[in-house]
């Protein structure tokens, strides 16, 4: 898996958009970046994942560099709701649902 | 989309009791199933493969002995702390490959995960 690394703790206000951004410059050509978030007591939800396009549904935008090296999650405006650790990982298909999450960034969203 | 339910949602048990933790997936079924541990303010660490029909795999440092899991159908996959003691409280979570997200895109890799079961051992 690739070495991920993320802000600790980001704030934003509600109805903003949300921008979080993850390093991976050791990701592998055929490894993806996925996006989990963790709502405070609840299992992680996935959220996005994308190779080497950008990727948009209905939860995210997923914006990854052209050189691959980082990418950032866009959440367009921000809820209440949204407050939870966004994990960021890079894994390709060789490891099989064997996720190895980080530390995340705590999101907080306010009024 | 796929949903796997987890239970109990809470547990609490005295020191050297056993306790049993169910995952089921519902609405389709999970040949592989994963069980990750989370302790407080911590990040989530995969303890093991439960896999229907054989046993399970273990990641290293996880004693097999002590945390039993049995994968006997298609949708449900259980794990046993054995002997459970105050520094097996955690969060335990599992979790399934999302059958509605697979496919040469996913690499493999969605997971939809269960509410997760927490263990407090007095």
């Amino acid at each position: 898996d690739a070495k991920t690394t993320q802000p600790p703790s980001m704030d934003c206000a509600e109805g903003r958009a949300a921008n979080l951004p993850c390093n991976h410059s050791t990701i592998s050509g055929n490894e993806y970046v996925y996006w989990y978030r963790q709502i405070h007591s609840q299992g992680p939800q996935y959220i996005i994942h994308g190779l080497k396009n950008n990727e948009t549904n209905e939860m995210a935008s997923l914006i990854i560099t052209e050189d691959r090296k980082s990418s950032t999650l866009i959440l367009p405006h921000a809820t209440l709701r949204d407050t939870a650790v966004y994990y960021c990982i890079g894994t390709g298909g060789t490891s099989y649902g064997k996720l190895t999450f980080g530390q995340g960034t705590i999101l907080t969203v306010h009024p | 989309g796929a949903v796997v339910s987890q239970h109990p949602s809470r547990v609490i048990c005295k020191s050297g009791t056993s306790v049993k933790i169910e995952c089921r997936s519902l609405d389709f079924q999970a040949t592989t199933m994963f069980w990750y541990r989370q302790f407080p303010k911590k990040s989530l660490m995969l303890m093991a493969t439960s896999n229907e029909g054989s046993k399970a795999t273990y990641e290293q440092g996880v004693e097999k002995d002590k945390f039993l899991i049995n994968h006997a159908s298609l949708t449900l996959s259980t794990l046993t702390v054995t002997s459970a003691h105050p520094e097996d409280s955690s969060f335990y979570i599992c979790s399934a490959r999302d059958p509605i997200r697979q496919g040469p895109r996913a690499g493999a890799n969605v997971l939809t995960f269960g509410a997760g079961s927490r263990l407090t051992v007095l």
